[in-house]
């Protein structure tokens, strides 16, 4: 099947910025999403990007897509302790059926 | 907040058994997705319904279940529990069922199946 890659884990120092990458591999992907997992809550929605988008920015948060390599990544510039979360990338063609990465748990030390 | 609720928020119960969850949907979506989230299979979309119908289907068990409701709001029926069905249940909701159309989460239920 169609995969969606993370790396697990990124720690980084209060105040540094965060880069947070995903591989996907179904080319006909249309949208890309960000989702934030705090811990015992549910996921909350970032940001998402067209397939047709190379880059997308929406305050501390910037999602660059690379189509042709099919990596998607998220910067937050001055990352802050409050950032600390598990966050998903995922693709879908059309919403029906969105496919998740396994997370990648931020740490950010103070 | 993302507007969608899900109830009950944890639940505990024995294998064999059955146990339905409930979603409602954010006030003017049609879209419901049910997913769910293990250790072991990490985020896994269930089934997807649409004004009342089924409109998509992914790894969903027989066991398993759903429908949604003229109200929109919609249930998950979990019958003959495993040990492995233990995960956390989400429910989503978008305006319409395609076309990029933002999905919203809610918090999930945490089933434990002992």
């Amino acid at each position: 099947g169609e995969d969606v890659e993370q790396s697990l884990f990124l720690s980084v120092r209060e105040g540094d910025s965060s880069v947070i990458n995903c591989t996907y591999t179904d080319s006909s992907s249309t949208y890309l999403y960000w989702y934030k997992q705090e811990p015992g809550a549910g996921l909350q929605l970032l940001t998402y990007i067209f397939s047709n988008m190379d880059m997308k920015q929406d305050q501390r948060l910037t999602v660059l897509l690379n189509k042709k390599d099919k990596h998607l990544s998220l910067r937050i510039a001055d990352t802050q302790t409050g950032d600390s979360a598990i966050y998903f990338c995922a693709e879908s063609k059309n919403n029906n059926d969105m496919r998740f990465g396994a997370g990648t748990r931020l740490t950010v030390k103070p | 907040d993302s507007g969608v609720t899900q109830t009950p928020k944890h639940l505990i119960t024995a294998t064999g058994q059955r146990v339905t969850l409930r979603c409602s949907p954010r006030s003017g979506d049609l879209s419901v997705y049910w997913y769910q989230q293990s250790l072991d299979q990490g985020l896994q979309f269930l089934i997807q319904y649409y004004n009342g119908e089924e409109r998509a289907k992914g790894n969903i068990l027989e066991r398993f279940s759903a429908q949604q409701f003229p109200d929109l709001h919609s249930e998950l029926n979990l019958s003959s529990l495993e040990l492995g069905d233990s995960a956390l249940y989400f429910c989503a909701s978008s305006v319409a069922g395609n076309s990029g159309n933002t999905i919203y989460f809610g918090e999930g239920s945490w089933l434990t199946v002992v």
